[in-house]
C-alpha cells in the first residue's frame, strides 16, 4: 500500500494563479482531511470529508475549495493564490470515528506564493 | 482563543532527563485525545492515544483530566532521538484539531 500520496511536493505560484493539490489514499478510508502548517506553527484544518460526496469546512476554509467524488481522492483547490497561502499542506485520512483515531498523513506539499 | 493550546517551548533538556508537556482544550465536546510527534519538515505521526485512566507506552506516559480539560505527556529518560515537536490533538465529532506543538531538544 502506498498510503496517502500528495502531489506536487513543491510548487511556486504567482499571486492570482490557481492550482490544485492532489491527494489520494489506497486504504479505503472514509475520512479525509486537509491541513496547512505555517512555519513554527501547528496544523490548521482547512476542509474535511467523511465520505464521497460530503465535505465540510474546518478552521480556515477561506480561499480554498475541495471536492470528494470518490473515496480515494480529495483534491484541494486554490482559486486566487495569495502570499498568505504560502504554507505546507498536509492531506490525511483515517477509517472513521470510534477507532484508534490515528491519522495517516501524506508527506506534505510545500507551496510558495510570490 | 485557540481550541487546543500548548506551551510552545522550546524545552532543552539533557539526555536522561524527565520532561512534561501540558495541553488544554476548550471544546468540552471533544471526545478523544492524542499526542503526535513531528520531526523537522516531516509529516506528523501518532505517538500515543490518551485515555481517561492514564496510559503508558515505554518511557511515555499520557494523562487526561476531563474536568480541567487538560492533557499531559511525560517523557522519562530522554533520548537524543526524542528531539522533535510534540503535538496535542483533540478529536471532535468528525474532525481533529491540533495544538501549535511543543518543541523538545534533547542534548548530550
Amino acid at each position: 500500500n502506498a498510503g496517502v500520496t500528495q502531489t506536487p511536493k513543491f510548487r511556486i505560484l504567482k499571486i492570482g494563479q490557481s492550482m490544485t493539490l492532489q491527494c489520494t489514499q489506497d486504504m479505503n478510508h472514509n475520512y479525509m482531511y486537509w491541513y496547512r502548517q505555517d512555519p513554527g506553527m501547528g496544523l490548521k484544518l482547512i476542509y474535511y470529508s467523511v465520505g464521497a460526496g460530503i465535505t465540510d469546512k474546518g478552521e480556515v476554509p477561506n480561499g480554498y475549495n475541495v471536492s470528494r467524488s470518490t473515496t480515494e481522492d480529495f483534491p484541494l483547490r486554490l482559486e486566487l493564490a495569495a502570499p498568505s497561502q504560502t504554507s505546507v499542506y498536509f492531506c490525511a485520512s483515517r477509517p472513521g470515528t470510534g477507532g484508534p483515531g490515528e491519522l495517516f498523513f501524506g508527506e506534505g506539499s510545500r507551496l510558495t506564493v510570490l | 482563543r485557540k481550541e487546543v493550546e500548548q506551551d510552545p517551548g522550546p524545552f532543552n533538556v539533557p539526555e536522561g532527563a524527565t520532561v512534561a508537556f501540558n495541553c488544554t482544550y476548550s471544546n468540552s465536546a471533544s471526545q478523544s485525545f492524542f499526542w503526535y510527534r513531528q520531526d523537522c519538515r516531516k509529516e506528523p505521526k501518532l505517538l500515543m492515544s490518551v485515555y481517561s485512566s492514564g496510559n503508558e507506552d515505554g518511557r511515555f506516559t499520557a494523562q487526561l483530566n476531563r474536568a480541567s480539560q487538560y492533557i499531559s505527556l511525560l517523557i522519562r529518560d530522554s533520548k537524543l532521538s526524542d528531539s522533535a515537536t510534540y503535538l496535542c490533538v483533540a478529536e471532535r465529532i468528525n474532525d481533529m484539531r491540533f495544538g501549535a506543538g511543543t518543541r523538545l531538544t534533547v542534548k548530550p
